[in-house]
């Protein structure tokens, strides 16, 4: 059973502040990693997409992969009230279905 | 912008009911999914279609079965609704098979009573 590993939070930070947001899976081949973005009552929306090991930066928003230790990352510089969400990890492997976690929530507070 | 439009917002159905989610995308993609989700579970996939005509079930296909007679289509049916599938219901499509991300329509909340 392939998983992916979310701490369910909810993580709380203060304005301004960086959010970082982890993600492990289980499956070695896994190839594609996404972030998305869930607000209350909405449905996911795609932040950020990350194939490759290193950093990808769009915005405020940073991925990290490193599939040696099988593990991603979200970081939000400058947290804003409005990125308070939960945010899915996805992960794609060796067929095109994505896997999710059961999502962080982050509280970003005034 | 891709889109993908599912039929209803919100519904309520009595149990015992037959109950059809349809879902429609316009960016031409091969892939389609329908996935539940619950507080504190996630999303779960329920059935995939990678072509038409073809499905796959996922982790969660009893008591659900699905339709793909067209490329833009996909309808999840419930053929005897019961309280427990009351949930979120998320529909997804992706373009080929190179691990592409998922585009979600916006979910329908289904209430069973």
């Amino acid at each position: 059973q392939k998983e992916v590993e979310q701490n369910s939070g909810p993580l709380s930070v203060p304005e301004g502040a960086i959010a970082s947001l982890n993600c492990t899976y289980s499956d070695r081949v896994s190839q594609s990693f996404f972030w998305y973005r869930q607000y209350s009552g909405k449905s996911p929306e795609l932040i950020m997409s990350i194939y490759s090991n290193g950093d990808k930066e769009d915005g405020r928003f940073t991925a990290q992969l490193n599939k040696a230790s099988q593990y991603v990352s979200l970081l939000i510089r400058d947290s804003q009230p409005s990125d308070s969400a939960t945010y899915l990890c996805a992960v794609t492997g060796g067929s095109y279905i994505p896997t999710f976690g059961r999502g962080t929530s982050l509280i970003v507070h005034p | 912008d891709v889109k993908v439009t599912q039929s209803s917002r919100y519904l309520v159905k009595r149990t015992g009911e037959k109950v059809f989610l349809e879902c429609v995308q316009d960016m031409d993609h091969e892939n389609m999914f329908w996935y539940r989700q619950d507080p504190g579970l996630g999303l779960r996939l329920i059935y995939f279609s990678y072509d038409v005509k073809m499905k796959e079930k996922g982790d969660i296909p009893e008591g659900y079965s699905v339709s793909r007679e067209k490329k833009e289509r996909f309808s999840l049916i419930l053929e005897s609704a019961s309280t427990n599938q009351t949930s979120m219901y998320l529909c997804a499509s992706s373009p080929d098979q190179g691990h592409t991300e998922a585009f979600f329509g916006q979910g329908t909340r289904l209430t069973v009573v």
